[in-house]
């Protein structure tokens, strides 16, 4: 059975630094893995989706990395700014007969301070 | 395209009473998929439509939930009765495809709180 957990639950850091959150799962046979950004009372943005054959994707500020070996993905956050304070979400696809759906982490709860 | 939009943004409802969450896909999506959020949990499974066809409910409470998307109108979702542990975010995400590698574009959620 497929588990996702991501540690810490919270982070605060000041504004400018670098950072990282992380990602594990149980089962190392993933389809994908994919990055989600939920800000306080809002829907889910799609930040990064990294394949099981990449070992990483970059966007802008925002690099994913993807160690299926050993269960874990990091989202590298470079120059913090404020506006990055969200909850970022992990999820791994669990593939059904005719669909899929996710599996995901409890999110970490970021906040940059100016 | 306006993306997935979800209403109520926000529905309160009495203990007992019936909640309805409404979904409506992008444009071109005939999928549709609902999760659920408790508080400070990650999100779970309920179910996946097609037009007019539940194709997997197996995430969704046997008692008291119900999902439809028919062919004309919005995917509904709900719920019976509603007890205080109904309290969370439910997310609708509509998808193209159903393999992982196109992904689902998540609406904003309904926040329904039970008092």
């Amino acid at each position: 059975k497929q588990e996702v957990t991501q540690i810490p639950a919270a982070l605060s850091v000041p504004e400018g630094e670098n950072l990282v959150l992380n990602c594990s799962f149980t089962d190392s046979a993933i389809y994908n893995l994919q990055w989600f950004r939920q800000d306080p009372g809002k829907g889910l943005t799609s930040l990064l989706l990294i394949q099981s054959s990449q070992r990483e994707q970059t966007s802008g500020r925002l690099n994913a990395s993807l160690d299926k070996s050993s269960g874990r993905s990091t989202l590298y956050i470079a120059a913090s700014q404020p506006g990055d304070s969200a909850t970022y979400l992990c999820a791994v696809p669990l593939l059904m007969d005719s669909n899929y759906q996710l599996i995901w982490g409890a999110g970490t709860k970021l906040i940059i301070k100016p | 395209n306006a993306g997935v939009m979800q209403n109520p943004r926000h529905l309160v409802r009495r203990r007992g009473q019936e909640a309805r969450l409404r979904c409506s896909p992008m444009k071109g999506h005939s999928h549709v998929y609902w999760y659920r959020q408790l508080p400070e949990e990650g999100l779970k499974f309920m179910v996946y439509l097609q037009k007019e066809n539940i194709i997997d409910e197996s995430g969704m409470p046997k008692e008291r939930f119900s999902a439809e998307f028919p062919k004309e109108g919005p995917s509904i979702l709900r719920i019976q009765q509603v007890v205080r542990g109904d309290s969370a975010a439910y997310f609708c995400a509509s998808a193209a495809r159903t393999t992982p590698n196109y992904g689902y574009t998540f609406g904003s959620g309904t926040r329904l709180t039970v008092v």
